[in-house]
């Protein structure tokens, strides 16, 4: 069983188009993700959830929204989407916020803004 | 400077060999430390935590320097299978804790 699975695995789409990615994740965990590793492979957390609520908005734009249904799942929404979105966007958890503890990754999605 | 900074790399080394990296963090506060492996194309996965005492397993050792503020990986007989790009991970000790990924360092090793 997948721990933690994202989809789309792919996502090919023109500027100023809407899109979202979805993340499940099955360990149970308070605390979900979502980390852009752009073209230099650096990977930068963008939102943390923990159990549905909001801690953590990297300044991220607004055009990113996330949404938690309910602690397995953490969903994020991008409206008209730019060239500069172009990245792999992976969904984390772990078992809480506290910073010392594991998190496991989804396989990524890699979005392609042309 | 960076909250989490590494050695450039890429690193490429003989199989049997050992290799060291470095991996300095600016935050004092910082209470948790991590190194992740990422395969190409694929997700980090965690390697091992890294505890003030050290940390062995297998052939991975790492280091906490709390005083200089720097945490190492050494890899011993180095396996082609080791080829990756490894992530230094620190938190970032803030009421709402907060992992920081380093930059990574690319290692090849070849045969």
């Amino acid at each position: 069983d997948t721990a933690v699975s994202q989809t789309p695995k792919y996502l090919v789409t023109q500027m100023g188009n809407d899109k979202s990615i979805k993340c499940e994740q099955n360990l149970g965990h308070d605390t979900m993700y979502w980390y852009k590793q752009d073209s230099k492979k650096f990977l930068k957390i963008m939102f943390s959830y923990n159990n549905k609520e909001l801690i953590i908005n990297e300044t991220v734009p607004n055009r990113f929204s996330p949404k938690s249904p309910d602690k397995a799942h953490l969903n994020l929404h991008i409206n008209s989407l730019e060239l500069g979105d172009s990245a792999v966007y992976f969904c984390a958890s772990s078992q809480d916020w506290a910073g010392d503890n594991e998190q496991f990754f989804g396989p990524g999605t890699r979005l392609t803004v042309l | 400077r960076k909250e989490v900074e590494q050695d450039p790399g890429p690193f490429n080394v003989p199989e049997g060999a050992t290799v060291a990296f470095n991996c300095t963090y600016s935050n004092s506060a910082s209470q948790s430390f991590f190194w992740y492996r990422q395969d190409c194309r694929k997700e980090p996965k965690l390697l091992m935590s890294v505890y003030s005492s050290g940390n062995e397993d297998g052939r991975f050792t790492a280091q906490l320097n709390r005083a200089s503020q720097y945490i190492s990986l050494l890899i011993r007989d180095s396996k082609l299978s080791d080829s990756a790009t490894y992530l230094c991970v620190v938190n970032r000790g803030t009421s709402y804790d907060k992992v920081i990924f380093g930059p990574g360092t690319s290692l090849s090793v070849i045969p």
